[in-house]
């Protein structure tokens, strides 16, 4: 079956630090992968695109690798401060008709 | 000011009434999409549109009803066929047609309870 796994419990982690966060998926083909930040109460916001032949992206603090062997891809975020406190979820796109499918999210804590 | 409205923010309904969840954008977008978020889990797909007057079933279209008569509207009704309705519900949009890589904007969701 199809699956799209994200760390379910929440990452606590040191303001300062590089928050680490894994999107693993199963029976997907996708051709693009996203990450969306969404606030409690709120919809999720666009971060960050990659498509299946980049390795890496960058955006200010953010970088995303994609790895379709591993069928992975990691999301990070150096230097975190508090304001990054959110839910961070991923989202495939396998190219057909602009349809997308959303992992569960990871809950990210940044302590002061 | 652009985006993508939702309304009302949250709406109780007793069982067994049909409900509309409103979604308006102003973004010119071609595509757009409800989902429902349940807590614990992913966005799950109900109903995608797209273009104007052609619109297709998700994962949990069961219960759900859709329109697409305006480019810019697409409305949702919960009918009382839906079992456990109660979730929070968010549209968004995405330019769609020929663009090789699409990004969705959201609404603020609206939250659903049934009483």
């Amino acid at each position: 079956s199809q699956k799209i796994e994200q760390n379910s419990e929440a990452l606590n982690i040191q303001e300062g630090k590089t928050a680490t966060l894994t999107c693993n998926y199963t029976n997907y083909s996708p051709a693009y992968l996203q990450w969306y930040r969404q606030d409690p109460g709120r919809g999720p916001v666009f971060l960050l695109l990659i498509r299946e032949n980049e390795k890496e992206k960058r955006k200010e603090r953010l970088k995303v690798t994609f790895d379709t062997t591993l069928k992975q891809s990691l999301f990070h975020i150096t230097a975190s401060q508090p304001a990054d406190s959110a839910t961070y979820l991923c989202a495939l796109d396998e190219g057909n008709f602009n349809k997308f499918y959303f992992g569960s999210g990871t809950k990210l804590n940044v302590k002061p | 000011d652009g985006g993508i409205t939702q309304s009302p923010k949250y709406l109780f309904r007793k069982e067994g009434q049909n409900v509309t969840l409103s979604c308006e954008q102003n973004l010119n977008h071609d595509a757009m999409y409800w989902y429902r978020q349940d807590p614990g889990q992913g966005l799950r797909l109900i109903y995608y549109s797209q273009i104007v007057n052609d619109f297709q079933k998700g994962d949990i279209a069961e219960g759900y009803s859709v329109s697409r008569e305006k480019k810019e509207s697409f409305p949702l009704t919960v009918t009382s066929a839906q079992k456990n309705p109660t979730a929070f519900y968010l549209c968004a949009s995405s330019p769609g047609g020929r663009m090789p890589a699409d990004t969705q904007y959201f609404g603020p969701g609206t939250r659903l309870t049934v009483l």
